[in-house]
């Protein structure tokens, strides 16, 4: 079956440094998806890539989706305590299902 | 707008007890999914229904089973509870289609004692 691995699984950063996550997923994906999940929350939809090579910028966030759709990542330039929470990646496997990676959880010293 | 409601939101039950966990969805959306999430796991899939009428299982099946009353509610029963399913349990649902979002329940949080 699909496997959606991510790492880091933990982070600490000082607040202003960056923070990357990776996702890797084991089958070539049609499209990936980010969430971002507050301490105590439930996970909220950040962004969806399509696109072999595609990259888009939220803010301090840049999301980029590898050439050949089975690699991700989440770069966040200098890092502020609300971006504190844990980060998702997740790919559907058909038209219906939606596999979720391990997750990146961060934390931000000030 | 409620989005997507989960009951309860905390529950206790002792081993080989069962209990079913409530989801609904005002959305309108034709998938609705039922994950747990454990620490270091991520989100697991238990189950998914793309449509009233139709389920399917997911990552995690064993000791769940699903009701898709109508495109509204996606029930998920433990018949027999057992500690290693206690864990946090989100409903999800969304848009029919591979590229759309997924909108999550507050969760339920539940101990297996």
């Amino acid at each position: 079956g699909q496997q959606v691995m991510q790492i880091p699984q933990y982070q600490h950063v000082q607040e202003g440094e960056d923070f990357t996550t990776y996702c890797n997923s084991s089958t070539t994906l049609s499209n990936i998806q980010w969430y971002k999940q507050r301490p105590g929350g439930h996970p909220v939809f950040l962004i969806q890539l399509v696109k072999s090579g595609e990259v888009k910028k939220q803010k301090r966030l840049t999301f980029q989706f590898g050439e050949a759709k089975k690699n991700s990542s989440l770069h966040i330039t200098a890092t502020q305590t609300t971006d504190v929470g844990t980060y998702f990646c997740a790919g559907p496997t058909g038209a219906n299902n939606l596999f979720f990676g391990t997750g990146t959880r961060l934390t931000v010293i000030p | 707008n409620a989005g997507v409601t989960q009951t309860p939101k905390f529950q206790v039950l002792k081993t080989g007890q069962s209990m079913t966990l409530q989801c609904a969805q005002d959305m309108n959306h034709n998938s609705m999914y039922w994950y747990r999430q454990d620490p270091g796991m991520g989100l697991r899939l238990i189950y998914y229904s793309a449509s009233e009428g139709t389920t399917d299982k997911g990552e995690v099946p064993n000791g769940y089973n699903v009701s898709r009353l109508n495109k509204r509610e996606f029930s998920l029963r433990l018949e027999s509870a057992a500690p290693s399913q206690t864990s946090v349990y989100f409903c999800a649902s969304r848009r029919a289609g591979s590229s759309t979002e997924a909108f999550f329940g507050q969760g339920t949080r539940l101990t297996v004692v």
